[in-house]
């Protein structure tokens, strides 16, 4: 089966500037996640969604950070404007619902200058 | 609050054996993971534990004791494929997954 696909693989950004990251998760799986993940640190849960409804945001900036699953498949990650702090990777992972095993995509490594 | 403690480095000799803990406090248990995570790359799965003993899966071994809040991963036979970090994750009583920060292992010929 494909696994979860993300982009882009690198970006690179001046602070204040925005980015957006895209996931597409594995067919069938309704839960869907975003991670930061400093180097050095465990991932950082951003926000879960089950289908097209956030099941838990409380870690998400948002004051500068959002995230849609409009149509309960794909996912797009944004932030807005970008800090230094927010150079991290950027992971999305998905799983069936009941399950508690996630898949990763390969993550989005976002440098902020 | 919650925490996930794991060593931050270990090192060990191809062919030998390891050992990585993990201890951990948090809001209810609903099951402990180990994922295995490659430098670039994105963590996969490795083990799932819920009820205490050992759960064996290969040269992969992995323990709970509940009681203890305390787990560990067995890796034998050591490969140079095994160089990795190793992040210990917990599922609390809300179905959220806590991760500890990871326990680079690095394996020596």
């Amino acid at each position: 089966e494909a696994g979860v696909a993300q982009s882009p693989r690198y970006k690179i950004i001046e602070k204040r500037q925005s980015v957006a990251f895209w996931c597409n998760p594995i067919s069938g799986h309704a839960t869907l996640y975003w991670y930061q993940q400093i180097l050095g640190q465990g991932p950082k849960l951003l926000i879960q969604f089950q289908n097209n409804g956030v099941v838990d945001d409380s870690q998400l900036p948002k004051d500068r950070f959002s995230a849609e699953r409009l149509k309960g498949v794909d996912s797009t990650l944004k932030i807005q404007p970008a800090k230094l702090e927010d150079s991290a990777v950027y992971l999305c992972a998905s799983s069936f619902w009941g399950t508690n095993v996630l898949t990763f995509g390969a993550g989005s490594r976002l440098t902020v200058l | 609050g919650q925490n996930i403690d794991q060593p931050t480095e270990m090192t060990a000799t191809e062919g030998a054996i390891v050992q990585i803990n993990c201890t951990y406090q948090t809001s209810g248990f609903n099951g402990l993971f180990w994922y295995q995570q490659h430098a670039g790359e994105a963590p996969t799965f490795l083990s799932y534990n819920v009820l205490d003993g050992l759960e064996e899966k290969g040269r992969f071994s992995s323990f709970l004791s509940r009681s203890k809040g305390y787990s560990y991963l067995l890796l034998k036979e050591l490969q140079m494929k095994d160089s990795a970090s190793y992040l210990c994750a917990v599922m609390d009583s809300n179905y959220q997954l806590i991760w500890g920060a990871g326990t680079k292992l690095i394996i020596k010929p």
